[in-house]
């Protein structure tokens, strides 16, 4: 149980578009979804908390015009990277957790982000 | 603000070899979970501990979280090849109640046969 996905695993894209990342909870209704970035060799970097219906909440430094967040259901969460530059190019990692299950975080296998 | 920090932040390990991480919070927490990441994978939960001095094992695997529930340990004996990967300990945020994590930087784990 408790498996989450994320779509596209690996995208390659130009400078100036934009790029949407999907994530869902398969098998269980995730009351809150978080986005995290992570450079290489690097620990997870939270970006945002997504609760479904409402809006993401952004840590400090994270810009959110940036980065939107969509939570329109109990198991899909979405992150556009909008306008993407280089230096958007990273490892973007949700995951997803439920009230039922505690406190424990469900990753996805995570979006490889390059951008020319 | 809340720290969580791990040590060391490297380790290289003969096969065969015990070895053990440490992580320690600024603040007291509530509980601890333990993530393996492997090389180009994606952090996977291994456990939660939530009593003060608990001790849980996972085959050769044990995890011990600290009586002040400040501080926890992982320590893995017999080192095998497939152990290689990153080890984040994290702990709730304590002025957060969505279930947001702080993790720690993690030890990058490499094991030489």
């Amino acid at each position: 149980g408790a498996v989450v996905s994320q779509h596209p695993s690996r995208v390659i894209c130009k400078s100036g578009t934009s790029v949407k990342i999907e994530c869902r909870s398969l098998d269980f209704q995730a009351t809150t979804m978080f986005w995290y970035r992570q450079f290489p060799k690097k620990s997870l970097m939270l970006m945002a908390t997504s609760n479904e219906g409402s809006k993401a909440t952004y840590e400090q430094g994270v810009e959110k015009d940036k980065f939107l967040i969509n939570h329109a259901s109990l198991t899909l969460s979405t992150l556009t990277v909008t306008s993407a530059h280089p230096e958007d190019s990273s490892f973007y990692i949700c995951s997803a957790r439920s009230d039922r299950v505690g406190e424990t975080q469900y990753f996805g296998p995570g979006t490889r982000l390059l951008v020319l | 603000g809340q720290q969580v920090m791990q040590i060391p932040q490297y380790q290289h390990v003969q096969e065969g070899e015990d070895f053990t991480t440490y992580c320690n919070s600024s603040t007291t927490l509530s509980n601890i979970q333990w993530y393996k990441q492997r090389p180009g994978g994606h952090p996977v939960f291994l456990i939660q501990l939530v009593k003060s001095g608990e001790v849980k094992k996972q085959k050769r695997l044990t995890f011990q979280f600290g009586e002040a529930k400040k501080n926890s340990s992982l320590h893995i004996t017999a080192t095998q090849t497939t152990d290689v990967g990153t080890y984040f300990c994290a702990g709730p945020r304590t002025t957060d109640s969505w279930g947001k994590l702080q993790f720690g930087a993690g030890t990058q784990v490499v094991v030489t046969p």
